[in-house]
C-alpha cells in the first residue's frame, strides 16, 4: 500500500523559514510526479507545487519565489523549503503522488503536517 | 487560471436518497489530442486527507463504491451519490488537472437530513 508521511511542520514567526519533508514507500518513487497541496484551517484545498519525475517544477503564484520544491529519489523523499513565510501560509500541508496516466492527478495523499505562521 | 465553481455550498439529503453536486470550469478541460477530460472528484472526511473518488470525469477509482458516479463534459460536471449512506458525510471537491495551476472547487458539504 502506498504510504506518504509528511514531517517538519510547526510554529514559525512571519518572515521565518521551514522545511517540510515527505517520505514515500511502497512504490517506485522516482517514476512519479509529486505534489504539495495545502489547506488553511476550515478552508478548501489549494495546490502549491509539483515536481515531475524528470524534476521539472511548477508553482502556484502565491508561493513562487518563496517556496522551493525538490526531491531525492535515493531517499524516496520530497521536500518543500518555505522561506519568507506569511500568516496566510498557515495550513495543513499534504504531499500527494501523481497518477500513472497523468502525473497532475493527485491520487494518493499523506496525512499532512500543520504549519502555523504567527507571532 | 481555470476557475472551478461548485454548487451548492452544502446540501442535506435523507439516507438512501440521491445527492447531486455540480462543478463548472471557466474553460474546457477536455484535451482534444487524447479526448480525455481532466476533471477529478475528491471526498474529504473531518480530520482526514482528501480521497480520490473519480478521475477523467467519470472513471471510478479502485475500491470506490458504485453509488458514486461522475458525469459531464467540456465545462459542466456532476458528482452523484445514488443512495446516500451515513459514511458519505463529507466535503466533496472537484479539481481540474488540465493545466497548472491545478485548481479546486470551493467544496460542497454533504450532510444527513
Amino acid at each position: 500500500e502506498v504510504q506518504l508521511v509528511e514531517s517538519g511542520g510547526g510554529l514559525v514567526q512571519p518572515g521565518g523559514s521551514l522545511r517540510l519533508s515527505c517520505t514515500a514507500s511502497e512504490f517506485t518513487f522516482s517514476s512519479y510526479e509529486m505534489h504539495w497541496v495545502r489547506q488553511a484551517p476550515g478552508k478548501g484545498l489549494e495546490w502549491v507545487s509539483y515536481i515531475t519525475s524528470g524534476s521539472t517544477i511548477y508553482y502556484a503564484d502565491s508561493v513562487k519565489g518563496r517556496f522551493t520544491i525538490s526531491r531525492d529519489n535515493a531517499q524516496k523523499s520530497l521536500y518543500l523549503q518555505m522561506n519568507s513565510l506569511r500568516v496566510e501560509d498557515t495550513a495543513v500541508y499534504y504531499c500527494a503522488r501523481g497518477g500513472h496516466d497523468s502525473g497532475r492527478l493527485t491520487v494518493f495523499w499523506g496525512q499532512g503536517t500543520l504549519v502555523t505562521v504567527s507571532s | 487560471d481555470i476557475v472551478m465553481t461548485q454548487s451548492p455550498d452544502s446540501l442535506a439529503v435523507s439516507l438512501g436518497e440521491r445527492a447531486t453536486i455540480n462543478c463548472k470550469s471557466s474553460q474546457s478541460v477536455l484535451y482534444s489530442s487524447n479526448n480525455k477530460t481532466y476533471l477529478a472528484w475528491y471526498q474529504q472526511k473531518p480530520g482526514q486527507p482528501p480521497k480520490l473518488l473519480i478521475y477523467w470525469a467519470s472513471t471510478r477509482e479502485s475500491g470506490v463504491p458504485d453509488r458514486f458516479s461522475g458525469s459531464g463534459s467540456g465545462t459542466d460536471f456532476t458528482l452523484t451519490i445514488s443512495s446516500l449512506q451515513a459514511e458519505d458525510v463529507a466535503v466533496y471537491y472537484c479539481q481540474q488537472y488540465y493545466g497548472t495551476p491545478l485548481t479546486f472547487g470551493g467544496g460542497t458539504k454533504v450532510e444527513i437530513k
